[in-house]
């Protein structure tokens, strides 16, 4: 089974910052790596896809990168909105794990 | 624009079984791989099942083989998970998810809002 690992777990940022998240895989992915976004009392939504394609609607201040095991979510000026947490999710191999999520606080 | 509603869940005891049901709108259903995903209360996500298009191919996580049968009716727009033999850890939010993709897993592009399954002991 492929473990993703996250980090932090848990970030307080103030909006107009700089966020970076990391995900880094226990075996080479290649982009086979999205990125979902989970409101409090909402369903995961899909911020990226193949590790750095955008996804229509998503506000273009996210962005990913990486491949093999290491990748990155960065969200540039960060706004109110996006308080939630982060997941990553491989789909190069079954079972199609999550990794433990991200909390974003916005003070 | 795609919309899922998931059903069926609900209460049950230890070792009682349930099914879930996931209707789904538009015409897409039938030519887009569905996945089941689960949160329990608090955590963070996880992959139960993965099913084709066609209902043809099948992938589970391991904490349900055997337990847990995912299924589609494509006449009826309606991806199912009927859960069996099920434990206290299975307590959790259910989304059934869409992939854009037929045959192989690619991503979850469209999710349900969720339906909560809670098993006594």
């Amino acid at each position: 089974e492929i473990v993703l690992t996250q980090s932090p777990d848990f970030q307080s940022v103030t909006p107009k910052e700089k966020v970076t998240i990391t995900c880094r895989a226990s075996q080479n992915i290649g982009r086979s790596l999205q990125w979902y976004q989970q409101k409090p009392d909402q369903s995961p939504k899909l911020l990226i896809k193949y590790a750095s394609q955008s996804i229509s609607g998503v506000p273009s201040r996210f962005s990913g990168s990486g491949s093999g095991t290491d990748f990155t979510l960065t969200i540039n000026s960060l706004e109110a909105e996006d308080a939630a947490t982060y997941y990553c999710h491989q789909s190069s191999s079954s079972p199609y794990t999550f990794g433990q999520g991200t909390k974003l606080e916005i003070k | 624009q795609v919309q899922l509603v998931e059903s069926g869940g609900g209460v049950v005891q230890s070792g009682g079984s349930l099914r879930l049901s996931c209707a789904a709108s538009g015409s897409i259903f039938s030519s887009s791989g569905m996945h089941w995903v689960r949160q329990v209360p608090g955590k963070g996500l996880e992959w139960v099942a993965f099913i084709w298009y066609d209902g043809n191919n099948k992938k589970y996580a391991d904490f349900v083989k055997g337990r847990f049968t995912i299924s589609r009716d494509n006449s009826k727009n309606t991806l199912y998970l009927q859960m069996n033999s099920l434990r206290s850890e299975d307590t959790a939010v259910y989304y059934c998810a869409k992939d854009p993709c037929s045959s192989n897993i690619c991503y979850l592009d469209h999710w349900g809002q969720g339906t909560l399954v809670t098993v006594s002991s």
